[in-house]
């Protein structure tokens, strides 16, 4: 199985500053397409998971545009522009390549 | 707007067998490609299993931990899929979600049902 390994695990962040969180796979994400199958998550506490990011880079209808993915092959980030006390919860990474995995989450809180 | 709503959760003993539903509505249900999800304190979230549509034969994929005791099926009828769970396991404690499968991944999920495996 894939494994999908996001650092760090818990991300303390002031309202109105970037957040980084990374994302490794164990092996490439590229698959026989040509396409990457990475994708983001958010779950606010109590809800169920949201996707923010598909295929790397790309945003889900309605994710606010201070969302953004990056990365090839093996590595990979989220990157939020500047935080909103809505932004709070827990962030997943996913592939899609090889089946299904999840990263283990990164949890987000406001300092 | 798309809505996943699962249903059939619950308490049942180690042996026991489930049935979970999830109603679809929103989108073409017909073409779509589904998955069960569960999310465990102890596992985190885990891919259980996938169904093609109809139109792409509607063949079954199992994650390892389920195989041979757990079954989806669809009746693109009512728009509903369904989970099948046998020989349940105090491992198989989770919330279950219905998610669509969509550009490699789950695009949209329901509120998931949680299931109790205890005896």
């Amino acid at each position: 199985d894939v494994v999908m390994t996001q650092s760090p695990l818990s991300l303390p962040v002031t309202l109105g500053q970037p957040a980084s969180i990374s994302c490794r796979s164990s092996q490439s994400l590229v698959y026989s397409d040509g396409n990457t199958y990475l994708s983001w998550f958010q779950q606010r506490p109590g809800q169920s998971p949201r996707r923010l990011i598909y295929k790397v880079s790309n945003r889900d209808s309605g994710v606010p545009d201070r969302f953004s993915g990056s990365g090839s092959d093996t590595d990979f980030t989220l990157k939020i522009s500047r935080v909103e006390a809505e932004d709070v919860g827990v962030y997943y990474c996913m592939q899609g390549t090889h089946w299904w995995t999840f990263g283990q989450g990164t949890k987000v809180e406001i300092k | 707007e798309v809505q996943l709503v699962e249903s059939g959760g619950g308490l049942v003993k180690p042996g026991g067998s489930l049935r979970l539903s999830c109603a679809a509505s929103g989108f073409t249900f017909t073409n779509a490609w589904m998955r069960w999800v569960r999310q465990s304190p102890g596992k985190g979230l885990e891919w259980v299993g996938r169904i093609k549509s109809e139109t792409d034969g509607g063949t079954t994929d199992y994650a390892a931990p389920v195989k041979g005791r757990f079954t989806i099926s669809r009746d693109d009828s009512k728009n509903t899929l369904f989970l099948q769970m046998n020989s349940l396991k105090t491992e198989d404690t989770a919330v279950y979600y219905c998610t669509t499968d969509h550009e490699g991944g789950p695009g949209f999920w329901g509120q998931g049902t949680l299931v109790s495996v205890s005896s």
